[in-house]
């Protein structure tokens, strides 16, 4: 267990519609990133927050969001959803920027 | 940008017999480079990391990477291989400040 919680685990909704990812960073950490993991993608950076700011924008599309909160939880918001979509999306963190992230178990999104 | 390139997608090895997974990597800059493992339908696990100082890191499960600058390269390997091992390996570099960047994955089959 490596102590980041991501909810929901599973996430089936149809094209055209919105959802919102959860995650709950390891106790203490600052920093908190998002990533999409796709057969033909890989693993691919979204975006990292810190201590409530934006850090740094990977290949995160426009109708992508996302923000940290005060309690370090951080949501990512994804919206007028398509087919392609359809990945893993993690949840990381760590203490410090420039250290070794810790991931959580994912939430595996499906669009219909 | 730094990026990484894993040279092999999938590598088939007996149980018992020894594996090199390789990864090189490119930057301009130092840079922080990690392995992590993702065993099926789970997250991604922190294998072993090089910050700085010894070359030869040692991590978890019997495994170890040997960063090499002049090679920009940072192979895994492991003398012994078990079935257990089996799992999608990638291989991630950052610089200070900045998020994890991904390998495409090595797939690690072991077979009796």
């Amino acid at each position: 267990d490596s102590g980041v919680t991501q909810t929901p685990k599973h996430l089936i909704t149809a094209t055209g519609q919105r959802v919102t990812l959860r995650c709950s960073p390891r106790s203490g950490d600052l920093s908190v990133y998002w990533y999409q993991q796709s057969l033909d993608q890989g693993l691919q950076f979204l975006i990292h927050y810190y201590n409530g700011e934006e850090r740094a924008k990977g290949n995160i599309l426009e109708r992508f969001s996302a923000q940290q909160f005060p309690d370090l939880h951080s949501e990512l918001n994804l919206s007028s959803l398509e087919l392609g979509d359809s990945a893993l999306y993690f949840c990381a963190s760590s203490p410090l920027p420039d250290t070794e992230a810790f991931f959580g178990q994912g939430t595996r999104l499906t669009v219909v | 940008a730094q990026s990484v390139t894993q040279l092999d997608s999938q590598v088939p090895v007996f149980e018992e017999a020894p594996v090199e997974l390789r990864c090189n990597y490119s930057s301009s800059v130092s840079v922080y480079l990690f392995w992590y493992v993702q065993y099926p339908n789970q997250g991604l696990q922190l294998l072993l990391k090089y910050l700085s100082g010894s070359t030869l890191v040692k991590g978890i499960n019997g495994f170890e990477a040997e960063f090499n600058k002049s090679q920009t390269s940072f192979h895994l390997r492991k003398p012994s291989v078990h079935i257990s091992d089996t799992a999608e390996y990638f291989c991630a570099v950052s610089r200070s400040g900045y998020a994890l960047n991904f390998g495409k994955g090595t797939s690690l089959l072991v077979t009796p």
